[in-house]
């Protein structure tokens, strides 16, 4: 596609509970990032990758969160056993190297 | 590390007035810069870049200039509209940091008709 794409959209899941959230970045983007964004607040980063460097996991919150990159394109962020201060939006972003970066529409997460 | 310093917000402004958002960045490279701009209800986009010394990046009538020796990326908008009331983002990536982009905390400008 011509954008970064992120799904779900949507999600609302029950506290306890794992949620994969997705994300395609534009093709032959080699950096991939995640941010979470919770209501009324700034971007919070989570984790970075690029090519085939170890990723940047030094945002992650806790060890419930992971993320991959799979083929160097699809890349997955999973949280173990949701909790309800986990509910934002969450943000994808890609890029060239030390260029700008494309921003995907996010997913909203909810955990009730 | 890397970081990236904006002015607290929000700022409010009658339409046509002149807006100022301060950026103030910490790097060890030489970063790219960028101003980024979040609509309500909408997703992140590209407003401006820079990337190198006394650069000016604009677009929309914005403008920023890359000033080296303050370590600044201010941004700049003659006249502002009420069509620009967001949340405006500046950024870095320092390529010598591996490139990652990091963020100031944001300034959310609302403009008054």
């Amino acid at each position: 596609g011509a954008g970064v794409s992120q799904s779900p959209s949507n999600k609302v899941t029950e506290k306890g509970k794992d949620v994969e959230l997705r994300c395609d970045p534009i093709s032959g983007h080699t950096a991939l990032y995640w941010y979470r964004q919770s209501l009324g607040q700034g971007l919070e980063f989570l984790i970075y990758f690029q090519g085939n460097s170890a990723p940047d996991k030094s945002g992650l919150p806790s060890d419930r969160f992971s993320a991959e990159r799979t083929g160097g394109s699809v890349s997955t962020l999973t949280i173990q056993r949701t909790q309800q201060e986990d509910s934002a939006v969450y943000l994808c972003a890609s890029s060239l190297a030390r260029s700008e970066a494309f921003f995907g529409q996010g997913t909203r997460l909810t955990v009730v | 590390g890397d970081s990236v310093t904006q002015m607290e917000g929000p700022v409010t402004l009658s339409e046509e007035a002149f807006l100022t958002i301060n950026c103030t960045y910490t790097a060890t490279g030489y970063p790219s810069l960028f101003w980024y701009v979040q609509y309500p209800g909408e997703g992140l986009q590209l407003l401006l870049k820079a990337t190198k010394a006394d650069d000016k990046g604009s677009n929309k009538g914005f403008e920023a200039t890359y000033r080296k020796e303050t370590t600044s990326f201010h941004l700049e908008k003659g006249s502002v509209q009420v069509s620009d009331s967001a949340v405006y983002f500046c950024a870095l990536s320092d390529y010598n940091q591996g490139g990652k982009l990091i963020f100031g905390q944001g300034t959310e400008l609302s403009v008054k008709p």
